[in-house]
């Protein structure tokens, strides 16, 4: 069965650094998304992204953070200078279609920010 | 906005037996989907059952149940015949017509052996 797979599973950064964050969704599927989940605290929407731009995005979501598909694979993540608050559970998410279809979480990525 | 309420921030059952885990939500909308996400220790986040708020009938998956009641805003899981490896944590999502998901606070359940 085909899966949201993303890389690396954890990732250790200096405060200030940059970190690509890395998703491969499901091949078929068209809508891609980040949520974000602090140790302890629930799921939150980090941006929805379709047809090579950003459809929805949160209030988490300043400048700090982009998104992209640089090959029709890969869909990133990355934060330009992190903070000690970034350090989270990044999780990323498809979906084929555009209408309240499912969307298939990828196994996360545990940042942690020193 | 979309709010979604767990109301359980823990709850516990023996193996074999039902336990049902509550959540309630708000919102103006009137077609929308629901979802119940279980994240195991590993923190995966894995769909457990989805209910389309158009549908009267309730959303069964195996043991995994939902009592859905549009008026009340209600939409429980209910877990039959409870297994060790149930213990994880569960989210409630609520899915609106813009497509973002609304997660609840989750209920962490241990299944006790």
């Amino acid at each position: 069965e085909p899966e949201v797979t993303q890389t690396p599973s954890h990732q250790v950064t200096q405060m200030g650094q940059e970190v690509i964050l890395r998703c491969v969704p499901i091949s078929n599927h068209l809508y891609f998304y980040w949520y974000r989940q602090i140790l302890g605290q629930k799921v939150e929407f980090l941006v929805s992204f379709y047809n090579n731009e950003i459809s929805e995005k949160s209030e988490i979501f300043d400048d700090q953070f982009s998104v992209e598909r640089p090959d029709g694979s890969n869909f990133t993540l990355k934060i330009r200078s992190t903070k000690l608050e970034d350090s989270a559970m990044y999780f990323c998410a498809s979906k084929i279609a555009a209408v309240q279809e499912t969307q298939y979480f990828g196994p996360g990525t545990r940042l942690l920010v020193l | 906005a979309q709010t979604v309420t767990q109301s359980q921030p823990e709850m516990s059952v023996q193996e074999a037996e039902t336990v049902t885990l509550s959540c309630t939500y708000d919102t103006s909308e009137s077609n929308y989907y629901l979802f119940w996400y279980k994240q195991p220790p590993s923190r995966q986040m894995i769909l457990v059952i989805r209910q389309e708020a158009y549908k009267q009938q309730n959303a069964t998956e195996n043991r995994f149940s939902v009592n859905f009641q549009k008026a009340a805003k209600s939409f429980s899981l209910k877990i039959s015949d409870s297994q060790l490896g149930d213990t994880a944590m569960y989210f409630c999502a609520f899915l609106s017509t813009g497509n973002q998901f609304y997660f609840g606070t989750g209920t962490s359940l241990t299944v006790i052996p």
